[in-house]
């Protein structure tokens, strides 16, 4: 029963390094997103699925890349890390639309 | 565009007291509502959701919130606090049926619950 499982849960990065956080489910959920939470911002989409082989952009696009080649992950890239991206990483996944089971987070430092 | 305000970034209640945690809206179609908790280090957990129909939403953990259109509001509620419900909260909002292809949840900036003994 494990349901949104992230990895890694922590990172540090130096600017300009690349990495990738993966988040896989084990519902076989249709939708999947990434949101960032940072303080007193709420979280903010960065980009979402609506299935395999599909990618959306959210709110927060910009820096980050996404794929969805297997139904139950979702990579999320950052290809030159920026201070600015320093943040915990949700991932979350839902059948219905709406009805979110997050991940525990991925907490990424950028120096 | 949808957007969502939550007054008041920090809540201080004693155990026992109400918790009221107020969420405001912002929506060009009747939105669908949520509310989430988070506990420290840990994901979000759905709390309740209003979706249509009764406007009175009953949660887990003994809370619930109530849809006013006229207000645009969506608090949330509880009527006794308890040392377990200390956590940060977040309501969120959506403006497109379940369903439809590209919808997606705005979230409000959260509060943060201390109970104190």
């Amino acid at each position: 029963n494990a349901g949104v499982t992230q990895t890694p849960k922590f990172r540090v990065l130096k600017t300009g390094q690349s990495m990738t956080l993966l988040c896989a489910q084990d519902m076989n959920h249709e939708y999947m997103y990434w949101y960032r939470q940072d303080p007193g911002m709420g979280l903010r989409l960065i980009h979402y699925s609506v299935g395999e082989g599909t990618t959306a952009k959210g709110e927060v696009p910009d820096g980050y890349n996404v794929s969805r080649l297997k139904k139950q992950n979702f990579l999320l890239g950052l290809e030159s890390a920026a201070p600015s991206q320093t943040s915990v990483y949700f991932c979350a996944s839902s059948y219905l639309m709406g009805d979110l089971t997050f991940g525990a987070g991925s907490r990424l430092t950028v120096l | 565009a949808q957007s969502v305000t939550q007054l008041g970034s920090h809540v201080s209640v004693s155990e026992g007291a109400l918790v009221l945690l107020r969420c405001n809206y912002s929506s060009s179609v009747p939105p669908y509502l949520f509310w989430y908790v988070q506990y420290p280090n840990q994901g979000l957990q759905l709390l309740l959701k209003y979706t249509t129909g009764a406007t009175l939403v009953k949660g887990i953990n003994g809370f619930e919130a109530e849809f006013k259109k006229s207000e645009t509001s969506f608090h949330l509620t509880k009527p006794s606090a308890h040392m377990s419900d200390a956590a940060e909260y977040f309501c969120a909002v959506s403006d497109l049926p379940e369903g439809a292809a590209g919808n997606k949840l705005t979230f409000g900036g959260g509060t943060r619950v201390l109970v104190k003994p």
